[in-house]
C-alpha cells in the first residue's frame, strides 16, 4: 500500500536559517505530491503540490522538487520566518480507485525563533 | 465563500454516547472526506463519498458512518463513541471539476474529547 515517511521532529531554527524536511514515499503507478500545513489552532492549506516526476512546487518561499528515482519530496526554504512556526505534512494521493484520497506522514513541527 | 465549515469545534462525549459530526461546504465540490489526526500518525482516511449517495470506506472506519444526501453536507456518526476515538477531526473537500481533485480543502476541525 501507499505510504508516507517524514524526517522525525520537531525542528527547531533561528529566524534566517535554512529549512529541509525531508519526506520520502512508497506508491504504486505515478502519485501526485503535496505538502500541507497547518498552523496553530487551525486547519490543514495546501502549501504546494507536484503531480509528476521533475515538476517543482512552490509558493510563499518554500519549495519541493518530486524525485522518482529517490521516491522523495524534500520542502526547503532558504530562509525562514517566525511565521512559518507550524506543523508541516508530506502527503500523495494516488491514481485509479486511489484517485482523490490521501495518505499523510505523521507530520513534524517546526518552531522559528527570533 | 465560507468554504469547508465544521460543527462543533470541541465536544466531550461519555462512552456508549452517539454524536453527529457536521461538515458542510459552499464550493459545489464532488469529493469529500474525513480524517482523524492523531498525535505521531499524521491523518488517517475514515471515510470518503465521490458524490451525493455514494460513500465508500477509509484506511479507519470501524465505529463510524458517514451518508451523503447532498452535495454539501457530509456528517459523520459515531454510533456509540470509545475512548479510542479521542481525537482531531477535519472534513475535507475537493473538486472534480476545473480544479483537480488532488487539491483538497480542509476544515478547521474538530476536537473530540470521549472519557
Amino acid at each position: 500500500g501507499n505510504s508516507v515517511t517524514q524526517m522525525e521532529g520537531p525542528v527547531t531554527l533561528s529566524e534566517e536559517a535554512f529549512l529541509t524536511i525531508n519526506c520520502t514515499y512508497t506508491a504504486t503507478g505515478y502519485p501526485s505530491l503535496f505538502w500541507y500545513v497547518q498552523y496553530p489552532g487551525e486547519g490543514l492549506q495546501l502549501l504546494l503540490k507536484a503531480t509528476k516526476a521533475d515538476d517543482k512546487g512552490s509558493n510563499k518561499g518554500f519549495e519541493a522538487t518530486y524525485r522518482k528515482e529517490t521516491t522523495s519530496f524534500h520542502l526547503e526554504k532558504g530562509s525562514v520566518q517566525v511565521s512559518d512556526s507550524a506543523v508541516y505534512f508530506c502527503a500523495l494521493s494516488s491514481g485509479g480507485t486511489s484517485y482523490g484520497k490521501l495518505t499523510f506522514g505523521q507530520g513534524t513541527i517546526l518552531t522559528v525563533h527570533p | 465563500n465560507a468554504g469547508v465549515t465544521q460543527t462543533p469545534k470541541f465536544q466531550v462525549l461519555k462512552t456508549g454516547q452517539s454524536m453527529t459530526l457536521q461538515c458542510a461546504q459552499d464550493m459545489n465540490h464532488e469529493y469529500m472526506s474525513w480524517y482523524r489526526q492523531d498525535p505521531g500518525m499524521g491523518l488517517r482516511l475514515i471515510h470518503y463519498s465521490v458524490g451525493a449517495g455514494i460513500t465508500d470506506q477509509g484506511e479507519v472506519p470501524n465505529g463510524y458512518n458517514v451518508s451523503r444526501s447532498t452535495t454539501e453536507d457530509f456528517p459523520l456518526r459515531l454510533l456509540s463513541a470509545a475512548p479510542s476515538q479521542t481525537s482531531v477531526y477535519f472534513c475535507a473537500s475537493g473538486s472534480g471539476g476545473r480544479a483537480p481533485r488532488e487539491t483538497q480543502y480542509f476544515g478547521p476541525g474538530t476536537r473530540l474529547l470521549v472519557l
